[in-house]
């Protein structure tokens, strides 16, 4: 059974081109969350989304940021003209339920860098 | 606003020492708390989680973390490092409360391991 997977691991952009980042949540899984980790901080929260909705997008900037969990497919992070600022790690992370935090299943991230 | 904090940035312990990452959170009532580990290049790995009940939690890999109320704190320990320990770990706090899966992360410390 496989875990979260994201795609690609390292991803070099410069600035103003797009960043698309793709997450499959483990299988069964409805529940998507993207979290971004800057250098030397902890994760922040960006997102949650389940299958065609979202539900929380508090911590995603209003501008050039947006997020999709198709009903098919992988979840889909969308960074447009992107900024060195955007340069982070970027997790997601998927559960079979909304509440219980116990089944919470992060992938390994995908490292953006903006030159 | 609720927060979850790590005192220490950068830890270095001898292997065979014992262990203490300091937590502590401030929310409106008592939170769900977990530590997880993120070894280089990894996502992140759940060490243990507080819900309720006993203060002191077994987790994985011999680690083991108190919850203590009064000191609003959840430290997270560990009798004899080995030198795969070395790691950043992450305290995270998720109200009880909220819809969703939404973690607050602390800002992590990094564990060295001196042979």
């Amino acid at each position: 059974n496989a875990g979260v997977m994201q795609n690609p691991r390292h991803l070099v952009r410069r600035r103003g081109q797009e960043a698309r980042l793709r997450c499959s949540p483990v299988k069964g899984h409805s529940h998507v969350y993207w979290y971004r980790q800057l250098p030397e901080e902890g994760l922040k929260f960006m997102v949650y989304l389940q299958k065609e909705n979202i539900i929380d997008e508090s911590g995603m900037p209003k501008e050039r940021f947006s997020a999709e969990f198709p009903k098919e497919g992988p979840s889909i992070l969308r960074i447009q003209q992107v900024v060195r600022g955007d340069s982070a790690a970027y997790f997601c992370a998927s559960s079979p339920l909304e509440t219980v935090n116990e089944k919470l299943f992060f992938g390994s991230g995908t490292q953006l860098s903006v030159l | 606003a609720q927060s979850v904090t790590q005192p220490d940035i950068h830890i270095t312990v001898s292997e065979g020492a014992s262990l203490e990452l300091r937590c502590n959170y401030s929310y409106g009532a008592t939170p769900y708390l977990f530590w997880y580990v993120q070894s280089p290049g990894q996502g992140l790995q759940l060490l243990l989680k507080y819900f309720s009940g006993d203060t002191l939690v077994q987790g994985i890999k011999g680690f083991e973390a108190e919850f203590k109320r009064s000191q609003s704190s959840f430290n997270l320990r560990k009798p004899s490092v080995h030198w795969s320990d070395a790691a950043e770990y992450f305290c995270a706090g998720q109200d009880w409360d909220n819809a969703g899966n939404m973690l607050t992360f602390g800002g992590g410390t990094r564990l060295m391991v001196k042979p």
